[in-house]
């Protein structure tokens, strides 16, 4: 399977406890996201790595989560302190250059 | 607000039928739309996209529409199957707005239910 890959694909952490999440993308896409969806919604972006340089990051990732991407391949995403608001879906794309982002299946996290 | 966002939230159609999905958005500096499908428990699916200089791109039984003036879009499928029951999403990549980040706006979706 080539596309873009994520784990694990659930996650059920306590409250208060970190999570981090691992996202494999295409081998040879350039840029990588990350988005969360919650029920019913889009997709929300959350963050942006072009190679292993972070470009951007919405205002909803708090200082609790952390991104990383360090050598321009795989990212991990962490969440520290986990609230029962930060339940949702998060999903990894990558692309190559300006084209289409692939998206992976997802971690599905829930906080209790 | 919502830059990107769908008219209808749920569409049912009957098997075989066309079907027409409609998206507004409202930053007109934007210049390239994706469309995705999405099935329960699954990540969102490309489908297909169009940057502002076409008018209309088709690819295997879909077909999208991109009207700037009134700042709409929409997806035909044809020839609906039962694998097209799906949420479908369109997107706004606003790296070519001017923005200086790159990313994907989404609306809610819409719900495509097909009837036997």
């Amino acid at each position: 399977d080539t596309g873009v890959s994520q784990d694990p694909r659930h996650k059920i952490t306590k409250r208060g406890q970190n999570v981090t999440f691992r996202c494999d993308p295409i081998s040879e896409h350039n840029r990588l996201y990350w988005y969360r969806q919650t029920l019913g919604q889009g997709p929300e972006f959350l963050t942006y790595f072009q190679n292993e340089a972070q470009l951007e990051k919405s205002r909803l990732l708090s200082d609790r989560f952390s991104a990383e991407r360090p050598k321009g391949s795989f990212s991990t995403l962490e969440i520290q302190r986990t609230e029962q608001g930060d339940s949702a879906m998060y999903l990894c794309a990558s692309s190559l250059g300006g084209g289409p982002a692939f998206f992976g299946q997802g971690t599905r996290l829930t906080v209790v | 607000g919502e830059s990107v966002g769908l008219h209808l939230p749920t569409l049912s159609v009957q098997e075989g039928d066309n079907s027409i999905i409609n998206c507004a958005y409202s930053n007109s500096a934007s210049d390239y739309f994706i469309w995705y499908k999405q099935e329960s428990g699954k990540g969102p699916q490309f489908i297909i996209d169009i940057r502002s200089n076409m008018d209309k791109r088709q690819g295997q039984r879909v077909t999208v529409l991109l009207n700037k003036t009134v700042k709409h879009l929409s997806l035909q499928i044809a020839a609906t199957q039962p694998g097209d029951s799906a949420v479908y999403f369109c997107a706004e990549n606003w790296a070519y707005s001017g923005g200086g980040a790159d990313g994907l706006t989404f609306g809610k979706g819409t719900h495509l239910i097909i009837q036997p």
